[in-house]
């Protein structure tokens, strides 16, 4: 079955460790993101790739990087620098850029820092 | 700067009534406009979407307007159904930004039986 995973679904990090979430598609498709939920918030964008070894920061890049080494997988590590890194983070990814299109989610990962 | 809004967090319908859920845009360059439906703990699914060069576009039960000159897009779901209830994000993009998609803050649908 073609999607996208995320993993893991529940994660707890002690505050000023690096954590890294990942994200993988098998839907071939171009466009990969990153974005972040907080409560009462929509969905905003951290990161995102439109071609493997290329990534664009997105309104909330600080405290976090990526990479896009391969076009399944668009791992996104949170830094100590984020400040607040609690939050529920979705990924999705597209297909080819050349035209708008919707994009497909996966199920989140809830990142907890305690 | 939010360039998406719903400005109701909230709606509550009856069942087999009309729901209109409402979205302003500030940026002029979006030509792309997409409805998403999200339960909690779980990635948003995509519903109905629409392209700046047309006014109107339907599926089912929803449908969804586009006011250009307003900067406004609702989503119309027709009968609501119970199965329904979740929050509903409005999106937007636009293609000098690699199409990632600008979201609302959502609106909680909840139909009641």
């Amino acid at each position: 079955d073609g999607g996208i995973t995320q993993s893991p679904k529940y994660l707890f990090r002690k505050e000023g460790q690096n954590v890294t979430l990942s994200c993988e598609q098998n839907l071939n498709h171009d466009a990969m993101y990153w974005y972040r939920q907080d409560p009462g918030q929509g969905l905003r964008l951290i990161y995102y790739s439109q071609i493997v070894n290329d990534f664009q920061k997105g309104d909330i890049a600080e405290g976090y990087s990526v990479s896009r080494e391969k076009k399944e997988s668009f791992p996104l590590t949170v830094t100590s620098a984020q400040k607040n890194p609690t939050a529920f983070y979705l990924c999705a990814s597209s297909p080819p850029t050349v035209m708008n299109t919707e994009a497909f989610f996966g199920q989140g990962t809830r990142l907890t820092v305690v | 700067d939010q360039q998406v809004k719903q400005n109701s967090p909230s709606l509550s319908v009856q069942e087999g009534r009309i729901s209109i859920l409402n979205c302003d845009y500030t940026n002029s360059m979006f030509d792309y406009f997409l409805w998403y439906k999200k339960y909690p703990a779980e990635g948003p699914t995509f519903l109905i979407s629409i392209s700046s060069i047309k006014d109107k576009n339907e599926d089912g039960r929803f449908t969804v307007f586009l006011n250009k000159s307003a900067k406004h897009l609702s989503l119309h779901i027709v009968p609501s159904q119970p199965g329904d209830s979740a929050v509903y994000f409005c999106a937007a993009s636009r293609a000098n930004s690699g199409y990632a998609l600008n979201f609302g803050k959502g609106t909680s649908l909840l139909v009641t039986p």
